[in-house]
């Protein structure tokens, strides 16, 4: 059965701190490897992982995938209170229907 | 563009009770989606379409039907509703069967009593 696996389900830093989020997946015939950000409605995108290696950044986020060991990891450097939120890892399933598997999610609350 | 909209926002159902959460897209995309949240979950596919009249389950169908008559609706209709499906429901559309792609709805929140 495919599937998907985050860790840790939840995490509290202090405004800069630098977190790090997993995400395992077992997942037959892998597409892609997605991260989204979920502020309490739905969730926004981040990035989309599909060759092992090459790192993906966007301001103080930063995500990278390993398609030997099946995981990835989004860095978040210099935490602000905006980061407070699940980070949700998501494969993309195969065959041509865009069908996305989820993890559990990751609950970061990032405190003053 | 009004993106993807979904009707109602919040709904409170008794057991047993049937209902139709209503996701409406303007993009003119073929692919939609439907998903469920639980509470400190990630979001599980209930169905998807990849276009007018073609429907097929996720991993969650059970309790649940769907229709796909027009390229811009997806109801999802719940039938005699049971507590489990105390949840938040996102309806989501995409132009390519690509996962980044897809924009999703504002959700709808569910509670069977």
């Amino acid at each position: 059965e495919d599937k998907v696996v985050q860790s840790p389900l939840s995490l509290v830093v202090h405004e800069g701190d630098t977190v790090t989020l997993n995400c395992s997946y077992e997942v037959t015939n892998f597409r892609s490897l997605l991260w989204y950000k979920q502020e309490k409605k739905a969730p926004t995108f981040l990035f989309m992982l599909t060759s092992s290696g090459i790192e993906k950044k966007s301001g103080r986020l930063s995500s990278i995938l390993d398609k030997k060991e099946l995981f990835s990891i989004l860095n978040i450097t210099a935490t602000q209170t905006g980061d407070s939120a699940i980070y949700l890892c998501a494969v993309e399933a195969p065959g041509n229907t865009g069908k996305l598997i989820f993890g559990q999610g990751t609950t970061l609350q990032v405190k003053p | 563009n009004a993106g993807v909209t979904q009707t109602p926002k919040f709904r409170i159902l008794k057991i047993g009770q049937s209902m139709t959460l209503q996701c409406t897209q303007d993009m003119n995309h073929n692919y939609m989606y439907w998903y469920r949240q639980d509470p400190g979950m990630g979001l599980k596919l209930i169905y998807y379409s990849v276009g007018a009249g073609i429907t097929d389950k996720g991993e969650v169908p059970n309790g649940y039907n769907v229709s796909r008559s027009t390229t811009e609706d997806f109801p999802l209709r719940l039938e005699l509703a049971a507590p489990s499906q105390t949840s938040v429901y996102f309806c989501a559309s995409s132009y390519v069967a690509r996962g980044e792609t897809q924009y999703f709805g504002p959700g709808t929140r569910l509670l069977v009593l």
